[in-house]
């Protein structure tokens, strides 16, 4: 029963560099979503995607792009990381309906410097 | 636009003593309530969740919290807290307008529980 799966666990950028957040759910939920979490910030949504091929920017969509082929995956795309992205990433999956609970993966730790 | 505030940061208590975890929110519509817990290294799991009818809710581990409309506050609270309830505590909205996931979270209270 894996749920939420996120990988790496931790990853270390230097500035400039690309990389792709991989985040897989075997639920068969129609929403994702990415969220970063930085102290005393709480969580913030980055992107968020509603079925396969339509995503939409959350609150935060700069420096981060997202693609949504499958049901089942919904990877994060940093172009070009800077010192600002440091943090720690969570995707999250539910199905899209107000009463379903957002099911989350144990997160990334992202470093750039 | 809707917003959550948790106003503490962190909570040290001693086990077996009650708690609260204090959240306001501000919306201009109807909202959704929820509370998330974080324990360390992990993601966010669901505590319990507010949506309609009674305004007490309450989760399987002995949490409880209330919607205060008046107030517009959700406010969790337990009588008695173990060491095992150390860990960090998110409130949520969603708008009623919402079809689901776009959660708006507060800041997270850090909830330490000591012997």
């Amino acid at each position: 029963n894996a749920g939420v799966t996120q990988t790496p666990k931790f990853q270390v950028l230097k500035t400039g560099q690309s990389m792709t957040l991989q985040c897989a759910q075997d639920m068969n939920h129609e929403y994702m979503s990415w969220y970063r979490q930085d102290p005393g910030m709480g969580l913030r949504l980055i992107h968020y995607s509603v079925g396969a091929g339509i995503t939409d920017q959350g609150e935060v969509p700069n420096g981060y792009n997202v693609s949504r082929s499958t049901t089942e995956d919904f990877p994060l795309r940093l172009l070009s990381a800077a010192p600002s992205q440091t943090s720690v990433y969570f995707c999250a999956s539910g199905a899209y309906s107000y009463n379903s609970p957002l099911h989350f993966g144990n997160g990334t730790r992202l470093t750039v410097t | 636009a809707q917003s959550v505030t948790q106003l503490d940061s962190q909570v040290p208590v001693f086990e077996e003593a009650p708690v609260e975890l204090r959240c306001n929110y501000s919306s201009s519509v109807s909202v959704y309530l929820f509370w998330y817990v974080q324990y360390p290294n992990q993601g966010l799991q669901l505590l319990l969740k507010y949506l309609s009818g009674s305004t007490l809710v309450e989760s399987i581990n002995g949490f409880e919290a209330e919607f205060n409309k008046s107030q517009t506050s959700f406010h969790l609270r337990k009588p008695s807290v173990h060491i095992s309830d150390t860990a960090e505590y998110f409130c949520a909205v969603s708008p009623d307008y919402n079809q689901g996931g776009k959660l708006i979270f507060g800041q997270g209270t850090e909830l330490s529980v000591k012997p």
